[in-house]
């Protein structure tokens, strides 16, 4: 029974390239949740999709980030023209609905050189 | 005021101690409080759920207060494998429920 998967673990980008993080959530779960991490901070919430939804986008930086859960696979954050500080652990975590508790995947490890 | 204010740590303490940790939130309508465990570059996972009457499982104790918005963990007989951060979480309340809002952890170091 798979939790949340989230591909790649690590993954390194130069500044002004892309980063596309993937989630697949728990069999079941409909609900998707991005957080990011940075160094020595708490996780802080970035939006929020169900399938082919975007619910709440309220923490998403104005520029540059984007966040989609297609009907079929799984959901992309995806991050253009990166810079140094999107160096963070982003983490996806998935609910069957919106007031369940969430669980999270292991987390993308980004660094930008 | 913070949005969720834990004890800045970090805690180290023998096996066998009790170990509490104490966390402040500041949102009134928050519904749902949680304390999460996250080990070093993991995943947080959940510990417990946190009720207003206060909820024990195993070794560990959780209390919550609404008047104050304070919420407590307490860890009896303390373990090697308890060696952790401890992630204090509660919910946006009302229509935001789904969002969390982490605390910055509080780091616990069980000594042999």
């Amino acid at each position: 029974n798979a939790g949340v998967m989230q591909n790649p673990r690590h993954l390194v980008r130069r500044r002004g390239q892309e980063a596309r993080l993937r989630c697949s959530p728990m069999k079941g779960h409909s609900h998707v949740y991005w957080y990011r991490q940075l160094p020595e901070e708490g996780l802080k919430f970035m939006v929020y999709l169900q399938k082919e939804n975007i619910i709440d986008e309220s923490g998403m930086p104005k520029e540059r980030f984007s966040a989609e859960f297609p009907k079929e696979g799984p959901s992309i954050l995806r991050i253009q023209q990166v810079v140094r500080g999107d160096s963070a652990a982003y983490f996806c975590a998935s609910s069957p609905d919106r007031a369940s508790p969430q669980h999270f995947g292991d987390g993308t490890r980004l660094s930008i050189l | 005021r913070k949005e969720v204010e834990q004890d800045p740590g970090p805690f180290n303490v023998p096996e066998g101690a009790t170990v509490a940790f104490n966390c402040t939130y500041s949102n009134s309508a928050s519904q749902s409080f949680f304390w999460y465990r996250q080990d070093c570059r993991k995943e947080p996972k959940l510990l417990m759920s946190v009720y207003s009457s206060g909820n024990e499982d195993g070794r560990f104790t959780a209390q919550l207060n609404r008047a104050s918005q304070y919420i407590s963990l307490l860890i009896r007989d303390s373990k090697l494998s308890d060696s952790a951060t401890y992630l204090c979480v509660v919910n946006g309340g009302g229509g935001s429920n789904y969002k969390l809002t982490f605390g910055k952890g509080t780091l616990l170091t069980v000594n042999p």
